[in-house]
Formats: C-alpha cells, structure tokens, sequence
C-alpha cells in the first residue's frame, strides 16, 4: 500500500518550456504533499509544500512564480515548471503523507521526474 | 542553523558483515527520525522511524538508535547482502506543524559479494 505515482519520470525540452509535473497517490489519500529538488549526490532540497485547497507553502529561495503548485484533489498534486532555462535541469521527487494521519509518519515518494532542459 | 551530517565517503563491507551508518545533527531537537533507502534513478523508501523517546528500534535486519544527548543516530544493517547497496538517508521533523522533513546527503553503501 501506500504508492505515489509521479509522471512523466523523464523531460528533455527546450529552453522557454514550460513543464508538468504530476504526483498522484494511488492508494490513499494525501492532504499534504511535498516537493523535493535534488542534484547529482547531493540531498533531497525541500521546495515546497502542498496543501489540498490551499495555496503551498514555498521553503526560502524558492521562487512561487517560477515553480508553481496546484493541489487540487487528495490524490493529485501537480508542479509546473515555468519557463524552464538550463539551470532548472534536476531530479523533481515528489512525497505524500496520508490524509488523517496523527503524528509522525513516513512519507511516501514517487520515482521522481529527471528534467533535463537544453 | 540546523545541520544534518551523514558520512560522504562511500561505505564499502563485505557481505554478511555488519553496516553501520551514523546522522549526527546539531542545533536542533527533533521529536523523530527517520531512515530511507535511495537507489539511483528511483525515489527514496522509507525504513524506520524512531522517536525521541525511543533508544532503539529494530525490524528484520536493521536496526535505529536515536541518542538525543549526543545528537545522534546510527543505523546498522547486519548479514549485509549486496542487494542492500545503495544510499541511505536519515531524515528529521521540521520542528514545526507542517510535518515536513530535512534530509541529511546520505550514505552510499556498497556490499561486496
């Protein structure tokens, strides 16, 4: 149980390219999820977190107009790219937490999104 | 500012020894940890959590300690096989209502057969 699907698991664009990227949980239903940045042997950055029907909370330095963020249903939160340039070529992962869950849980992460823009 | 710090240099065993991987941290007092195995290309999984007011946690063959006065925590993976290469991340509560987590960089394991 417990399965997050992220889709596509692999962009290549062109610089200007706007790109989405979906996080779904399959199997429960997440009122809470997160957005993770990571590069090449380095750790998981926070990007943001998604609230289902409220508007995410970004970590600082993230810019909100550049990475934008709709959770719009319990089991769907998507991130979109704006106007993707070279320096936003990174491994996306997404988490969910389940909805209704007390305390400390795990999260639940999708396989991630590599983007690679040229 | 809170800091997480998991040993960079790869750790390299032969198989069925016993592995062990240390998170320490500092300017922080988190309420839980947690444990997750990343392989390349894929997502992380989850692994143990252990709380604040929990020494040791065990499931098959691993094993979590959390030392609140040392600031540490030390993940062991005994009969170590090499299906269990990969890298290991220790991650900890945002210290705050979001349930957020901070990861540390993680560990790369490699088990030699």
């Amino acid at each position: 149980g417990a399965v997050v699907s992220q889709h596509p698991s692999r962009v290549i664009c062109k610089s200007g390219t706007s790109v989405k990227i979906e996080c779904r949980s399959l199997d429960f239903q997440a009122t809470t999820m997160f957005w993770y940045r990571q590069f090449p042997k380095q750790s998981l950055m926070l990007m943001a977190t998604s609230n289902e029907g409220s508007k995410a909370t970004y970590e600082q330095g993230v810019e909100k107009d550049k990475f934008l963020i709709n959770h719009a249903s319990l089991t769907l939160s998507t991130l979109t790219v704006t106007s993707a340039h070279p320096e936003d070529s990174s491994f996306y992962i997404c988490s969910a937490r389940v909805a209704g869950a007390f305390g400390n849980q795990p999260q639940h992460f999708g396989d991630g999104t590599r983007l690679s823009i040229l | 500012s809170q800091k997480i710090e998991q040993n960079s240099e790869a750790l390299n065993i032969q198989e069925g020894k016993t592995a062990t991987l240390t998170c320490n941290y500092t300017n922080y007092s988190p309420a839980y940890l947690q444990w997750y195995r990343q392989d390349p290309g894929r997502g992380p999984v989850f692994l143990l959590l252990i709380r604040e007011n929990e020494k040791e946690k065990r499931k098959e063959r691993l094993k979590v300690t959390f030392d609140t006065t040392l600031k540490q925590s030390l993940f062991h993976i005994t009969a170590s096989q090499p299906a269990d290469s990969a890298t290991y991340l220790c991650a900890l509560d945002g210290m705050d209502s979001s349930y957020k987590l901070i990861f540390g960089s993680g560990t790369r394991l490699l088990v030699r057969p």
